[in-house]
């Protein structure tokens, strides 16, 4: 069975500046692939970035970026230039055969 | 494609009573997701569907809940008599099944059932 841990009920940053939200997991399966989503308070789950397991190399999309450290089982989201749209719930999640698990989630908030 | 839709998306129902959610998936999308999400919690699997067929139930879904795809298309959840415990956010989503590339799940808005 996936296990996700997320282990910041809710954090917060000033705008423009850098955020790390931390997720670990547990899986006895080698092939596998993580997420982040965001939630914002319309509450639609939108991707915000994928990493499959069996790449090293951490993934990017513009502003956001993971730390994958597949021996620790580690997954942190790193968003850079925090924006006001930035503000919602975070989940990381696993998926192994199709099969999705969520952490419990982190709510940021972004001050101005 | 206007991505997953779900209805209704609000829904306050008597304890008792029976209710019934539905869920367009993205066309070509042959696999379906029910989650159920309470207030400050991750999602929660209930259930999932290949094309028609159900291939995995939660614990978490008592006798009281019943899912079906029945042409592999929409699906429909429905929950009878509904307990106070079941107010919840119940999300659908949906994938692609074999395609590496698109390995994530596309959610829909939810529906949200408050019941007294």
């Amino acid at each position: 069975a996936q296990t996700v841990t997320q282990s910041q009920p809710e954090m917060s940053v000033q705008e423009a500046e850098t955020v790390t939200l931390s997720c670990t997991y547990d899986t006895s399966e080698s092939n596998y692939y993580l997420f982040w989503y965001k939630q914002p308070p319309s509450r639609q789950m939108i991707l915000v970035i994928r990493q499959e397991a069996y790449k090293q190399q951490n993934a990017t999309e513009n502003r956001f970026s993971v730390n994958f450290q597949k021996a620790a089982k580690s997954f942190s989201l790193k968003i850079s230039d925090s924006q006001l749209g930035d503000t919602a719930m975070y989940f990381c999640a696993s998926v192994y055969n199709n099969d999705m698990r969520f952490g419990a989630g982190t709510r940021l908030t972004v001050k101005p | 494609d206007t991505g997953v839709s779900q209805d209704p998306r609000h829904k306050i129902t008597k304890r008792g009573q029976n209710v019934t959610f539905r869920c367009d998936p993205i066309s070509e999308h042959n696999r379906l997701y029910w989650y159920r999400q309470t207030l400050g919690q991750g999602p929660e699997f209930l259930t999932y569907f290949q094309n028609e067929a159900q291939l995995e139930k939660s614990r978490l879904l008592s006798d009281r809940f019943s899912a079906e795809r029945p042409k592999g298309s929409f699906s429909t959840l429905e929950i009878q008599r509904t307990e106070q415990g079941d107010s919840a956010m119940y999300l659908c989503a949906s994938s692609l099944v074999g395609n590496p590339s698109n390995y994530g799940y596309t959610f829909g808005s939810g529906t949200r059932l408050t019941v007294v």
